[in-house]
Order: structure tokens, then C-alpha cells, then sequence
């Protein structure tokens, strides 16, 4: 049962443009949404977060959106740039998946053309 | 930010071999440590929670006796793989956390295994 999804396996944008990522889930206990980037044969690197308290959080070039009603969450990335491109997850924590463990979506590949 | 170092980055064994890998917070003190798999263009699956001094938690369908976890210390946790098969071979990322607010975790760069 995929509790968090991203359906959109590929994006393509050009540069400078915005890229908006989409992530949905199931389970209405999660209370914390994280965005990562994550490049081959590395590790996630942390990119944004928001609490289900908010329904947005900006930091520079990052934005994400929450609407809780929808279970739907967002990442929009303005302007675009070339070096984003790469693999964006997004995942959930909270409720009864166990304190803070974390569900990954499957992934959503960015390409930015310059 | 806080540092997770994995070791080794990749392994090739034979079947059947065991395997161990080392996550490390280097900065800080992880009272619980992740331990995930990737397979090729898929997401991170969660394979067990591990808190220090304790036993690990596993996942529903990751079998405890073949991926054994220590958590012996706040900056170290093992993975060992036993009698290792080519399913077996998968990107396996570990993370660690110092509690928080938010539990932030902390990724470690990845240990692709490759069992022949």
C-alpha cells in the first residue's frame, strides 16, 4: 500500500521557468511532509519541509504547498536552473506509522533545459 | 549540516558471503539510525529503525536473521547482509537522527552491493 505517492515518474522544464513537483498521500495522521534531492549513488539531501499545521513554506527558490483537504502537497521550484535536475522525493512522517519514520514517494525526475 | 559517512561505498561478493555495512554520524549523536534499499528507479523502502542499546525494528516482509542491525553505539550502526544472493544486490542508505522537533534525519551517502 503506497501511502505517499508521486505519479509524475518525469518532468521536463525549461530554465527559468518554475518546475512544480506533485505528491499525494493516503494517510491523513501524517503531520510533517519533507522534500528531497537525491543524486545517483548518493544519499537524500534534505531539501524543504512544512508541518500540517502550515499550508506553505518558502526557503529561496523552494516552495512547498500543503493542502490538507486534497492530501496533496507540491514543490515549486522559480526560476528553474539546469543544476536542479535530478531525482526530487517527497515523503511523510507521523500518525500511525510510528513516531517519525519516514514513507518515501517513488520519485519524480527533473530535467531543466537550458 | 550534520554528517553521515557509510562505509564501504560499494562491495562485490559471492553468493552466499556475508556482508557488513558501516553508518556513521560523524557530528553528532544519533540515538536512532535508519536503514533503507533502493532499487533501480524506485523509492527508498524502509527496512528497520534502530535505537541504541536496543533491538532493531524491522519492516513487515525484511527478514531480521538475514539483515542483522547493531545500533551499539550514539554514532555507529552496522548492516549486515548474511549469506548474501544476487537479489540481494541493491543501493542500501542509512540515516540517522538526534531527535528534534521535527527528528530530522540525516543521510548517509549509500553502499551499492553487488552479490554475484
Amino acid at each position: 500500500d503506497q501511502q505517499v505517492k508521486q505519479n509524475s515518474p518525469s518532468l521536463s522544464v525549461q530554465e527559468g521557468r518554475i518546475s512544480i513537483l506533485n505528491c499525494d498521500y493516503t494517510n491523513s495522521m501524517f503531520d510533517y511532509f519533507l522534500w528531497y534531492k537525491k543524486y545517483p549513488a548518493e544519499g537524500p539531501t534534505f531539501l524543504i519541509s512544512i508541518s500540517s499545521i502550515k499550508d506553505k513554506n518558502e526557503d529561496g527558490r523552494f516552495t512547498v504547498f500543503l493542502n490538507k483537504s486534497a492530501k496533496h502537497l507540491s514543490l515549486h521550484i522559480v526560476p528553474s536552473q539546469p543544476g536542479d535536475s535530478t531525482v526530487y522525493f517527497c515523503a511523510a512522517r507521523g500518525g500511525n506509522t510510528g513516531g517519525f519514520k519516514t514513507i518515501f514517494g517513488a520519485g519524480t525526475r527533473l530535467f531543466v533545459k537550458a | 549540516g550534520a554528517v553521515v559517512s557509510q562505509h564501504p561505498s560499494r562491495v562485490i561478493c559471492k553468493s552466499g558471503t556475508s556482508v557488513k555495512i558501516e553508518c556513521r554520524s560523524l557530528d553528532f549523536q544519533a540515538t536512532t539510525m535508519f536503514w533503507y534499499r533502493q532499487f533501480p528507479k524506485q523509492s527508498l523502502m524502509l527496512m528497520a529503525t534502530s535505537n541504541e542499546g536496543s533491538k532493531a525494528t524491522y519492516e513487515q516482509g525484511v527478514e531480521k536473521d538475514k539483515f542483522l542491525i547493531n545500533h551499539a553505539s550514539l554514532t555507529l550502526s552496522t548492516l549486515t547482509v548474511t549469506s548474501a544472493h544476487p537479489e540481494d544486490s541493491s543501493f542500501y542508505i542509512c540515516s540517522a537522527s538526534s531527535g528534534g522537533a521535527h527528528n530530522e534525519q540525516f543521510f548517509g551517502p549509500g553502499t551499492r552491493l553487488t552479490v554475484l
